[in-house]
């Protein structure tokens, strides 16, 4: 993806927690979406953060720092069925997603 | 139910063959949008719509048009296929407010081969 950077696999244990960064181009942002894709699936809007901090939804959170370019998704209480890749994307002049992370879960 | 709904999820084209993939939603949805999606480079904008009739070049717009007629459907022509063209390509669609503010809905896919 252009300008985005995110590890391109991660793996973790049904029940751990498991953080997923993501760092951008600062320059023209207007926001940061995060995305979950199931392989063979469409992708799905987990969140969108605009102001700094950690915005927590059930057991998915995202975090942003402005200054930093840097974001984060944390998955806690891991489930098998959250083995996805997660994109990351920069809503600047328009949204433009990283390559994404494959997310596997072991039991 | 939200929905965003592309004509065919395979396909299978020949080199210098004219392709038209189809999306429609059914959200009265301003905005529209076609990417690409190809292992370890994500999804890339090829175009958008923000209104009937309007289109904007996203990040790689060459060898690639499209087509907005009607508010609910937004069309990709491949001019002239070729096998770098081979990918999974997906529309989405989005609500009013300007074209990044707006929570994307993806369609299923389609996942065209050039032969």
């Amino acid at each position: 993806g252009q300008n985005i950077d995110q590890p391109t696999e991660m793996t973790a244990t049904e029940g751990a927690i498991v953080q997923i960064n993501c760092t951008y181009q600062t320059s023209g942002f207007n926001g940061l979406f995060w995305y979950q894709q199931h392989a063979g699936e469409a992708p799905t809007f987990l969140s969108y953060n605009v102001l700094d901090g950690l915005e927590e939804k059930g057991r998915f959170s995202s975090f942003l720092s402005r200054s930093k370019g840097y974001s984060y998704l944390l998955l806690k209480e891991l489930q098998m069925k959250d083995s996805a890749s997660y994109l990351c994307g920069n809503a600047g002049n328009m949204l433009t997603f990283g390559g994404g992370t494959r997310l596997m879960v072991k039991p | 139910d939200v929905k965003v709904t592309q004509s065919s999820r395979y396909l299978v084209k020949r080199t210098g063959e004219k392709v038209f993939l189809e999306c429609v939603q059914d959200m009265d949805h301003e905005n529209m949008f076609w990417y690409r999606q190809d292992p370890g480079l994500g999804l890339r904008l090829i175009y958008f719509s923000y209104d009937v009739k309007m289109k904007e070049k996203g990040d790689i717009p060459e060898g690639y048009s499209v087509s907005r007629e009607k508010k609910e459907r937004f069309s990709l022509i491949l001019e002239s296929a070729s096998t770098n063209q081979t990918s999974m390509y997906l529309c989405a669609s989005s609500g009013p407010g300007t074209l990044s503010y707006n929570e994307q809905f993806f369609g299923p896919g389609t996942r065209l081969t050039v032969l």
